[in-house]
Parts: structure tokens; sequence; C-alpha cells
């Protein structure tokens, strides 16, 4: 069965600073990888995905994604941290074959920005 | 336009009542799904239609019935609500056709409360 571990409740960090939310994931064959934002009493907005190809992905906001086989890995990074960006952010994963694949979403990561 | 939009946003309602949520996109897609997101804020999917036709069921109690009349709509019926069933319900949409790698678009949620 896949899944998706997002090891931190919660990340702090400084306006100015670059931030990084980590997510590690389990599923067999090549994964589909997928980076969400959930603000306040909101609906889960796309930010990012890894299909194949280049392992740093960049996406909406200025965030960027890098893959990482090896570590089973798929940490979201943003270089310069923005007070807008605090909000939820949950990764997940999706194996690339079968119509019947699902989208197995992480725990979620509170990114609290401040200044 | 809204892409995906639920109704109503908010159900309050007592245990043992039937109640129905509306989802509907007009993005194109060939695919919809219903998603609950607890307490918590686990997210789970529940449900899949591709072409109006169900492709994914998770274990869930079968007092909750979904309905896709056409591509562009999908509801869900839950029958004798229960305290345990309070959440947000969240409706998304996809392209299926050419691969499980499109991201999907979530409606602003419905939020479920039960007394």
């Amino acid at each position: 069965a896949q899944s998706v571990a997002q090891p931190e409740d919660q990340v702090n960090v400084a306006e100015g600073n670059p931030l990084t939310v980590k997510c590690t994931y389990s599923v067999s064959g090549n994964p589909y990888l997928f980076w969400y934002v959930q603000y306040p009493n909101r609906g889960l907005q796309f930010l990012l995905k890894y299909i194949t190809g280049d392992n740093l992905v960049k996406g909406s906001y200025g965030f960027e994604a890098e893959f990482n086989k090896s570590q089973t890995s798929f940490h979201l990074k943003k270089p310069s941290a923005l007070v807008s960006d605090s909000a939820l952010y949950f990764c997940a994963v999706r194996a690339p074959t079968g119509t019947a694949s699902k989208l197995t979403f992480g725990t979620g990561t509170r990114l609290q920005v401040t200044l | 336009d809204t892409a995906v939009s639920q109704t109503p946003k908010y159900l309050v309602t007592q245990m043992g009542n039937d109640k129905s949520i509306k989802c509907e996109q007009n993005l194109g897609h060939d695919t919809m799904y219903w998603y609950k997101q607890d307490s918590k804020k686990f997210l789970k999917i529940m449900f899949s239609y591709n072409n109006k036709e169900l492709i994914i069921n998770e274990t869930v109690p079968n007092r909750f019935s979904p309905k896709s009349p056409d591509k562009a709509h999908l509801n869900l019926h839950i029958n004798s609500l229960e305290l345990g069933d309070s959440a947000v319900y969240f409706c998304a949409s996809s392209h299926l056709r050419g691969g499980n790698y499109n991201e999907q678009f979530f409606g602003p949620g419905t939020r479920l409360t039960v007394l």
C-alpha cells in the first residue's frame, strides 16, 4: 500500500528565510508526487508535481520541490518565505498505473511564517 | 468562474437525518472525487467516478451513496447521519484520460456538523 509521511506537524520560519517542508513516500513503481496548499476555510490548491525528468520541479508562488529517489523524498522548498505563505501543506503520492489508483495524502504540515 | 463548486457550504443537521451535498465542475474533466477531511485535517478519498462510472469505492459506510448524473456532476447522499460524520467534505476533479499524473482541482468544501 502506498503512503506519505510528513514528519513535522508544524514548521516555523521567519519572513525572508528559506523554508523546507519535508515529505517521504512509499509506493510501488515510480511515483507521481504532488504538493497542495490549504488556506483556512478553503479547498486545496495545487502547487507543483513531479512526474518524470528533472528532479527539481518549480511551481506556483515561488515554491519548488526536489525529488530524491534514493531517499524516497519530495521536500518542498522556498528560498524566501512570506507571511502570506502561512498555511497547511499537503504532500501526496499516486501510483502511475491503474485508473483506480488513489491519490494518498500525508497528514499535512502547518507552515507559520512570522515577521 | 468557479471551477469546482459545492453546495451547500455549511450543513448543520440532527443525527438520523438524511442529507445531500452537490458538486459541479466546469473544467471539462472526466473524473470526479469525494474526500473527507476530519477534525485533525487528515484527508481521505471516499469515492471516485470516471465518465459516470464508479472506479474508487473506499471503506465507507453504505450510508454514503455517491451519484454521478453526468461527467460534470457528482453528488453525495448520506443516510442516517451520525455524529462521526461531522467533517469537511471536498469534491475534486481531474483528467484521468492520458494518465494519473494530472493534478486534481478541489472545491471549497462543505462543512457538515451533525448534532
